[in-house]
């Protein structure tokens, strides 16, 4: 079984709607990021969590939030989707030092029409 | 703020031996890292850089030169399954990552 997984793999919404991605991890991090891809533009941090109890921002932020339910639970929603969040979207887990590698997951393709 | 730059694209044949740079802007990190995505596929792990200086794996090594801003990745030995995007990483005193925007590499026959 794959070490991070992520809910759905692909989704084709509407403008407006409120949209949900999930991701679950059986490495046993702490640390949980949410990326998103663009073409030509690279991997750009949305929120990352490095515990339960523990919620940042990253680059890009804004219209998206976050939940930690669990060590190994991270969610990452859109309130009201709009175009311009039509992305890839990854979810990717650390163990922290020395070398922070981060496992990610399979990807999630969202359309926002 | 941070920044990194990479070429937007590679094109080297199997059996050669291709070094795909990133230059990067930063007011400190803790090292650079590099990650392969294949289409379709998520980012891997390939190396990571604490140190200046060379770090060989297997048929990749990474360097990193923190007085010139500037690491690179060297790929030998080139095989077709090695066409893919390549990321640079800064890891930075905020515990997170920024990414290059990354370099396609196509190897030929």
């Amino acid at each position: 079984d794959a070490d991070v997984t992520q809910t759905p793999r692909n989704r084709i919404t509407k403008t407006g709607k409120r949209i949900m991605l999930e991701c679950s991890q059986t490495k046993g991090h702490d640390r949980m990021y949410w990326y998103r891809q663009d073409p030509g533009l690279g991997l750009r941090l949305i929120y990352y969590s490095f515990d339960v109890k523990d919620i940042n921002k990253g680059e890009i932020s804004d219209g998206y939030s976050v939940s930690r339910q669990a060590q190994a639970k991270f969610s990452l929603s859109l309130e009201s989707a709009i175009p311009n969040q039509t992305a890839l979207y990854f979810c990717a887990t650390s163990g922290g030092v020395p070398t922070d590698t981060q496992y990610f997951g399979p990807g999630t393709r969202l359309t926002v029409l | 703020g941070q920044s990194l730059e990479q070429p937007s694209e590679v094109t080297a044949v199997e059996g050669a031996i291709v070094q795909i740079n990133c230059t990067y802007q930063t007011s400190g990190f803790y090292g650079l890292s590099w990650y392969q995505q294949h289409d379709g596929g998520a980012p891997t792990f390939l190396s990571y850089n604490a140190l200046d200086g060379l770090e060989e794996t297997g048929r990749f090594s990474s360097f990193l030169s923190r007085s010139d801003s500037y690491g690179y990745l060297l790929l030998q030995e080139l095989q077709m399954k090695d066409s893919a995007s390549y990321f640079c990483a800064l890891r930075n005193y905020g515990q997170n990552f920024v990414f290059g925007p990354g370099t396609r590499l196509s190897v030929l026959p």
